[in-house]
């Protein structure tokens, strides 16, 4: 079945790289997202790879992606306090309807702490 | 920029009552989706429309209903709210084959 898997909690010192992970099961995802949801507001998207790059860099992002073991991390580079927010994951699941499924993980609450 | 508005931040209302959560997007998007995001489950997609007046179902369908008149506007229904309706809905939309843009939200209690 379609499972998106992210650790719940995440606390870090300010100037510290943060490393989110999460893991799909679904092989045949084309692109994977990260997306960042601050209080009280919507989800805004961070940063995607397309499934035939292991790593994709951004400015303080760096998204690493291993195929073979369905894992995908998201790195930020000088953690600062305004990146504490909420971090999910998704994967572009399997074609129905002539649309593809986004599929969540249920989101890492990154702190980040002086 | 791409704009997802959702007409509604914050409301409460009684079990019982029909509510309706409004969104609209000004980007001429094919589809647009209803999820709902409660701590430790993620999103759960509610339901999606493809074009007008067509809808289907997501994963979490029931108690929901879904209107789409007009394309720039998706509307969530909720026939007789429950309590375990008490949530946060996001409306989302997309244009064909591209990534996917998000409201700022609706937070509904139901008493």
């Amino acid at each position: 079945g379609e499972d998106v898997e992210q650790s719940l909690f995440l606390s870090v010192r300010e100037g510290d790289s943060s490393v989110i992970n999460c893991t799909y099961t679904d092989s045949s995802s084309t692109y994977l997202y990260w997306y960042k949801q601050e209080p009280g507001a919507g989800l805004q998207l961070l940063t995607y790879i397309f499934s035939n790059m292991d790593m994709k860099q951004d400015q303080r992002l760096t998204v690493l992606l291993n195929k073979k073991d369905k894992h995908l991390s998201l790195r930020i580079a000088d953690t600062q306090t305004g990146d504490s927010a909420i971090y999910f994951c998704a994967e572009e699941g399997p074609r129905g309807g002539g649309y593809n499924k986004l599929i969540f993980g249920a989101g890492t609450r990154l702190a980040v702490h002086p | 920029d791409v704009k997802v508005t959702q007409s509604s931040r914050y409301l409460v209302k009684r079990t019982g009552e029909k509510v309706f959560l409004e969104c609209v997007q000004d980007m001429d998007h094919e589809n647009m989706f209803w999820y709902r995001q409660d701590p430790g489950l993620g999103l759960r997609l509610i339901y999606f429309s493809y074009d007008v007046k067509m809808k289907e179902k997501g994963d979490i369908p029931e108690g929901y209903s879904v209107s789409r008149e007009k394309k720039e506007r998706f509307s969530l229904i909720l026939e007789s709210a429950s309590t375990n309706q008490t949530s946060m809905y996001l409306c989302a939309s997309r244009p064909q084959g591209n990534t996917i843009y998000f409201g700022e939200g609706s937070w509904l209690t139901v008493v």
